[in-house]
């Protein structure tokens, strides 16, 4: 069975600082999809990225980057610079590829940043 | 292009009574989840529903059952509520691989 970690229940910044989100997973699974996905206060989770096992190359979008280490089971994102609308709740989830599509994400208990001015 | 949507926003239930959760999926999705965010208990899969069948569910009792109808949308009930039920409950749809969320029903049992 799938399981994720993200040590860090609580992060607190000020803004501009830079912050990175610590994600560990572990799978049965050869491939499979990573996602991270942001609760704001508002409910409700919006999508970040999507990462396929097999695909090791670091992203970056903005200010959002990712880094995907196979080999420690890890999946860190990081904030550059960060704002006071990106306080919410971040969540690291695996999932099985599409060979077994439609299995549910299973989530970590999800990383509360806050960020103030 | 709509996104996910959920009906009612709250809910407010006594324990014993049924409820009722409604989601809309985006248009072109055929797959819709459910999942419960429950206060210090996290998000936990419910139920998955494709092409109007069940597919799987999670580790969740029999009261909670759901279906799917023929234009995707989705209905979740829970009967006989008690008051650990009280929790956030998000639908998604999935399209091909990344589920996209609603903005969840927030459901209370007093």
């Amino acid at each position: 069975a799938q399981k994720v970690t993200q040590a860090q229940t609580e992060i607190s910044v000020v803004e501009k600082e830079d912050v990175t989100l610590d994600c560990v997973y572990e799978t049965r699974d050869t491939t499979y999809y990573l996602f991270w996905y942001k609760q704001p206060p508002s409910g409700e989770l919006v999508f970040l990225i999507r990462r396929n096992s097999f695909d090791e190359q670091n992203e970056i979008s903005g200010r959002y980057s990712w880094n995907f280490q196979k080999s420690t089971s890890s999946f860190n994102f990081t904030i550059t610079a960060s704002q006071v609308v990106d306080s919410a709740v971040y969540f690291c989830a695996p999932n099985q590829t599409s060979n077994q599509a439609g299995t549910a994400l299973i989530f970590g208990k999800g990383t509360t940043l806050s960020v103030s001015s | 292009e709509a996104g996910v949507t959920q009906s009612p926003t709250h809910l407010i239930k006594t324990r014993g009574q049924q409820a009722t959760l409604r989601c809309s999926p985006i248009s072109g999705h055929t797959s819709v989840y459910w999942y419960q965010q429950a206060l210090g208990l996290g998000l936990q899969f419910l139920l998955w529903y494709d092409e109007g069948e069940e597919r799987n569910r999670g580790n969740f009792p029999p009261r909670f059952s759901g279906r799917q109808f023929p234009n995707y949308s989705s209905e979740l009930n829970v009967n006989a509520l008690e008051l650990e039920d009280s929790a956030l409950y998000l639908c998604a749809s999935r399209f091909p691989n990344e589920q996209f969320f609603g903005p969840g029903t927030r459901l209370t049992v007093l």
